[in-house]
């Protein structure tokens, strides 16, 4: 059974950082493209960030261009979000999903991060 | 970047009856677009893909059709548990920038 569980939200002031890990299991993680999809409170979707099977490649929204860093360990089966400079814009619950073939199939539970002043 | 223009952004539906979502790209992403459901509190599911293929384990009384620039989400016979949120998506864009629609509210009458 594909399982991503997601890890690391909280609360965090604006400007100050934050890391969010996926564990997965249940498929090759190292086959597969792997992405963050965000959802601010009472709001719809926001692709963030994709990383390539290998890690050879990342693209991120505009928005957290520069901000955020997207890696995995493929051989932890394991992907991350790095956030720095956080904004209240940025709170969301952010979601790990895998790519199959550009869709979202396999979602996580989400994990919550919430900027505040 | 491609917008996802969904209308209408609530619809209000009785059980049994046929409803259909739509969803507009800004330009063209020939069948290049995916269907998701979401319900309060839980990571949205995937619907249809390529415009009008069902996921694994989707009800036939989900169907979806379009190219180009209009889509729409069909379903044929609403149950009690299809009142959720609906998003479309795009996936048309290289680098891969996917965009999402806004929405459409799917809820009882």
């Amino acid at each position: 059974e594909v399982q991503l569980v997601e890890s690391g939200g909280g609360l965090v002031q604006p400007g100050g950082s934050l890391r969010l890990s996926c564990a997965a299991s249940g498929f090759s993680f190292s086959s597969y493209w792997m992405a963050w999809v965000r959802q601010a409170p009472g709001k719809g979707l926001e692709w963030v960030a994709t990383m390539s099977h290998d890690g050879s490649l990342t693209y991120y929204v505009d928005s957290v261009e520069g901000r955020f860093t997207i890696s995995r360990d493929n051989a932890k089966n394991s992907l991350s979000l790095q956030m720095i400079s956080l904004s209240v814009d940025d709170t969301a619950v952010y979601y790990c999903v895998r790519e199959d073939h550009s869709t979202y199939i396999y979602w996580g539970q989400g994990t919550l991060v919430t900027v505040f002043s | 970047e491609i917008v996802l223009t969904q209308s209408p952004a609530t619809l209000s539906a009785s059980p049994g009856d046929r409803v259909t979502l739509s969803c507009r790209a800004s330009q063209s992403v020939s069948t290049r677009l995916a269907w998701y459901q979401q319900k309060p509190g839980q990571a949205p599911r995937l619907l249809i893909s390529g415009a009008s293929t069902r996921a694994t384990g989707i009800p036939a009384r989900f169907s979806g059709s379009g190219s180009g620039t209009e889509f729409t989400l069909t379903i044929s016979s609403l149950q009690s548990e299809d009142f959720a949120i609906y998003y479309c998506q795009q996936y048309k864009n290289w680098p891969p920038v996917y965009t999402f629609g806004q929405g459409t509210k799917l809820e009882i009458k």
